[in-house]
């Protein structure tokens, strides 16, 4: 069966300092892998979606990015925080088919003091 | 584009009150329709789906049908528990336009008081 990590669970970092936050995927090949970002009180933003190793679409410009080194693994990267970067940060991944659902990880809370 | 409109929360209800939670949808092609809950504290889950127009996405005694000639996706629930607290997502899954383009709506907070 298909399994979705996500880690850490939470995160606290000063204003200035680097993020990275993994996802990894089990039991399937190729799959189509998301970042999302829900502030306080608001629904999710999507941040950045992968269709294949190396390929990152952004959907928001801001001071994060994304990688995808590997088929099952999405990296969510920053270089230097902003207190506005706190939120709710959840990966997932979805089939190809267009009917195919989408899966969560668990979500990482990252508060930016 | 792809976009996805949902009913501002919160929406607090009494225990066994009808649950409607409106979500109506812009898309090109043929999308397939999704609602997602999320837990306090926890990443999302899927509640029901549909793929085509008059499918009927049906779990936990959650319904919702896919309209489109009204482009709608509204979700409904005849006796709400306690337990159905939660935040709820319409979201739509598209390949008419980007690959990958999944859409969700703004998320809906239910609060079910005993």
């Amino acid at each position: 069966s298909q399994t979705i990590h996500q880690w850490p669970a939470t995160l606290v970092q000063p204003v200035g300092s680097p993020l990275s936050l993994e996802c990894t995927v089990e039991g399937t090949s190729n799959p189509n892998l998301y970042w999302y970002r829900q502030a306080a009180g608001r629904g999710l933003q999507l941040l950045f979606y992968s269709v294949g190793i190396g390929q990152i679409s952004s959907e928001v410009p801001q001071n994060l990015s994304a990688s995808r080194p590997q088929d099952r693994q999405f990296i969510l990267s920053s270089k230097k925080l902003l207190l506005s970067d706190s939120g709710f940060y959840l990966c997932a991944w979805s089939g190809w088919d267009r009917v195919a659902e989408a899966f969560f990880g668990q979500g990482t809370r990252l508060t930016v003091v | 584009g792809n976009s996805v409109t949902q009913m501002e929360g919160p929406v607090t209800l009494s225990e066994e009150a009808f649950l409607t939670i409106n979500c109506t949808y812009t898309a090109t092609g043929y999308p397939s329709l999704f609602w997602y809950v999320q837990y306090p504290g926890e990443g999302l889950q899927l509640l029901l789906k549909a793929t085509k127009a008059d499918d009927k996405g049906s779990n936990k005694g959650f319904e919702a049908t896919y309209r489109k000639e009204t482009t709608s996706f509204h979700l409904e629930k005849g006796s709400v528990q306690v337990s159905d607290s939660a935040v709820y997502f319409c979201a739509l899954h598209n390949y008419g336009g980007s690959q990958g383009n999944l859409i969700f709506g703004k998320g809906t907070k239910l609060s079910v008081k005993p």
